[in-house]
């Protein structure tokens, strides 16, 4: 069964710490993105990579940077974590050049105390 | 950009019931989907609908792209329907994929 696995389910650390959300996917997808989803706010793009080494800035970048080394891998990286980053941290996958098919890990909800 | 509303922002419905909930954009798109995000935070693709109609088992998608909005009909609602409804478009930019999300519909269907 092809899948989109993010390391935590629950995360939770201290402000000011550097965190590091992890998200690996098995489908060879060339197209990756995390997401933070709020309430009344929908999910909002923060960063997303098209192949390896690549990255782009989504809507929200500010506060977080993002690590693509390998194709399967897109790591997440909140590099002083504050209180307002507390959230609900989606990652997805998608295969170049095909308009459907995202396929979403589980989400790991970060609370930042 | 693109602006895309979903109503109802909440809905509320018995087992059995049918409902219809609606999705507007506010520029031609390329790309249109539906998601459903169930109540432990899965995200799972519905349809892909541009345009047109598609069919699903209880579920079935209409997008008229002319006049810029998509429906999702439920038929005959589960318990297992409940969750958030996403739809989402997309205008293609190359190589950069980016969907442009709704807020999305909350769904609560009551045994």
């Amino acid at each position: 069964d092809v899948k989109v696995t993010q390391s935590s389910r629950y995360l939770v650390k201290r402000t000011g710490e550097k965190v590091f959300l992890e998200c690996v996917q098995d489908m060879d997808h060339e197209n990756m993105f995390w997401y933070r989803q709020d309430p009344g706010l929908g999910l909002r793009l923060i960063y997303f990579s098209y192949d390896v080494k690549m990255k782009e800035k989504g809507d929200i970048p500010e506060g977080y940077s993002v690590s693509r080394e390998k194709k399967e891998r897109f790591s997440l990286i909140l590099e002083s974590a504050s209180t307002n980053q507390t959230s609900m941290y989606l990652c997805a996958s998608s295969l170049r050049g095909v308009p459907y098919g995202y396929t979403f890990g589980s989400g790991t909800r970060l609370t930042v105390v | 950009g693109i602006q895309v509303e979903q109503s109802p922002p909440d809905l509320i419905l018995q087992e059995g019931a049918n409902s219809t909930l609606r999705c507007n954009f506010s520029d031609s798109v390329n790309n249109l989907q539906w998601f459903h995000q169930n109540p432990w935070g899965q995200l799972i693709n519905l349809f892909y609908i541009p345009s047109g109609t598609k069919q699903n088992g209880r579920l079935s998608a209409t997008t008229v792209a002319t006049e810029r909005y998509s429906l999702l009909y439920i038929s005959s609602s589960q318990t297992t329907d409940s969750g958030v409804y996403f739809c989402a478009v997309e205008r293609y930019a190359g190589n950069n994929r980016k969907l442009i999300w709704g807020l999305g519909t909350s769904l609560a269907v009551n045994p």
